[in-house]
């Protein structure tokens, strides 16, 4: 069985400040795992995906997140919010060989000016 | 433009009146699928297809239809809404292949049953 857990609903940072939104996942298999962004009124954009390849996976707009297998995370960070930033963040598990993705909660990032 | 195209992106309807949301993607994808998203729930998995003719439930099926009678399209169907399932809806397409491909998402169609 797979889940995930993202460990803030809320996240506030100033502009220009670091970004760090938490994901925890859970797979009986080696997943692949993603990072999703939300603006408001608007569908799901792909950040970024770890599909076992390197570790430190680079996506858009300057983030970036780690796949970290003995801690079972995948947290993603970005060095300095915009204020383009601001939106809701989803963390998304598939197993391999499978048609169903879980979706974490959901992060509402807030970049204060 | 690659792009998934959801109609309509806004309905407001009443219990029981039979609707249909329409989902087409350019892409030739395999694969589609329906979410709904609720505060604090996240996105949540209604019906995927893999392909032509051949459909599955995810997680959330009841209440919910879907067919796939051409590989471009995956009409979502209520037959007969209920309060509860008003929601925002999107749907999703990808290529071919294992759970490592990611999904390109429509812009979302908010329902609200009343």
């Amino acid at each position: 069985a797979q889940s995930v857990t993202q460990l803030d609903s809320h996240v506030s940072v100033s502009e220009g400040t670091p970004v760090l939104l938490r994901c925890n996942y859970s797979s009986s298999y080696s997943p692949s795992l993603f990072w999703y962004v939300q603006h408001p009124n608007k569908g799901l954009q792909l950040l970024l995906k770890y599909t076992s390849a390197a570790t430190l996976v680079k996506g858009i707009n300057g983030f970036e997140a780690e796949f970290k297998k003995s801690e079972t995370s995948f947290h993603l960070t970005k060095p300095s919010a915009h204020m383009s930033d601001a939106a809701e963040y989803f963390c998304v598990v598939s197993a391999p060989g499978t048609y169903k993705y879980i979706f974490g909660t959901g992060t509402r990032l807030k970049v204060l000016a | 433009e690659a792009q998934v195209t959801q109609n309509p992106r806004y309905l407001i309807t009443v219990t029981g009146k039979k609707l249909t949301v329409t989902c087409s993607q350019n892409m030739n994808h395999e694969y589609m699928s329906w979410y709904r998203q609720d505060p604090g729930l996240g996105l949540r998995q209604i019906y995927y297809s893999m392909n032509v003719e051949v459909t599955d439930k995810g997680d959330v099926p009841e209440g919910y239809k879907v067919s796939r009678k051409e590989k471009r399209n995956f009409p979502l169907i209520l037959e007969s809404p209920s309060p509860n399932q008003t929601s925002l809806y999107f749907c999703a397409s990808r290529a071919r292949g294992a759970g490592n491909q990611p999904q390109h998402f429509g812009d979302g169609t908010r329902l609200s049953i009343l």
